[in-house]
């Protein structure tokens, strides 16, 4: 199984709304990932997990809220969003430590497109 | 901090062409990963091939090659026999090789490659 699942695919919401994004990995990585990619552009590093530790924010606003609850589930919680947030959020996950090549490797889901009305 | 730079925003070729897709890249590490993706309307990260800079030898894989140039710092990509499902963004990386945790990649601004029939 070399699948990252994101869920939901499409999430519209409004901009007093809560919701959570889901991804999910049975690989076995320790590593996880959240890229926001804008229409057009290349995808950006949010946040990074290893060993369901947060180990890297790239001074994401606080409106996002990641959460890694074991080594298979990341979720990214969000609150009080601006329009300007709608994106394709991406979940990647990869071998935290990467002892061959191969290791390095990062496996993406197909993402969730998020609109923010 | 690393940068990625592409300066072709789109190409197109015909079907059976060979293309070549230019990545150059900036950093002060010595010991790092490149890759190639490609991401297809659905959407869904592919990783098209990867080269260690530590290695002098090009990666390939299949029709995809590479031409690394590590002075140069210069990473393209070569498509051989190119196929109507090439069609795709793609997307130089850059990852630093930490030895142990997990780091995430450093994309350029992409190339759409159109192939024609």
């Amino acid at each position: 199984d070399t699948e990252v699942t994101q869920t939901p695919k499409h999430l519209v919401m409004g901009m007093t709304n809560k919701k959570s994004l889901k991804c999910e990995q049975h690989m076995g990585h320790r590593a996880m990932y959240w890229y926001k990619q804008k229409a057009k552009k290349p995808p950006e590093l949010m946040f990074v997990y290893s060993y369901e530790k947060l180990s890297i924010n790239e001074s994401v606003p606080s409106r996002f809220s990641p959460e890694c609850p074991n080594s298979s589930l990341l979720n990214l919680h969000l609150h009080a969003l601006q329009p300007e947030d709608s994106a394709l959020y991406l979940c990647a996950s990869s071998h935290s430590i990467q002892e061959t090549v191969r290791d390095t490797e990062a496996f993406f889901g197909q993402g969730t497109r998020l609109t923010v009305v | 901090a690393q940068t990625v730079t592409q300066s072709q925003p789109e190409m197109s070729v015909q079907e059976a062409e060979t293309v070549t897709l230019s990545c150059t890249y900036d950093t002060s590490e010595n010991n790092y990963y490149l890759f190639w993706y490609k991401q297809p309307p659905s959407r869904q990260m592919i990783l098209v091939i990867r080269q260690e800079a530590y290695k002098q030898q090009n990666a390939t894989e299949n029709r995809f090659s590479v031409n690394f140039q590590k002075a140069a710092k210069s990473f393209s990509l070569k498509i051989s026999d190119s196929q109507l499902g090439d069609t795709a963004m793609y997307f130089c990386a850059f990852r630093r090789a930490t030895g142990g945790g997990a780091d995430g990649l450093t994309f350029g601004k992409g190339t759409h490659l159109i192939i024609q029939p």
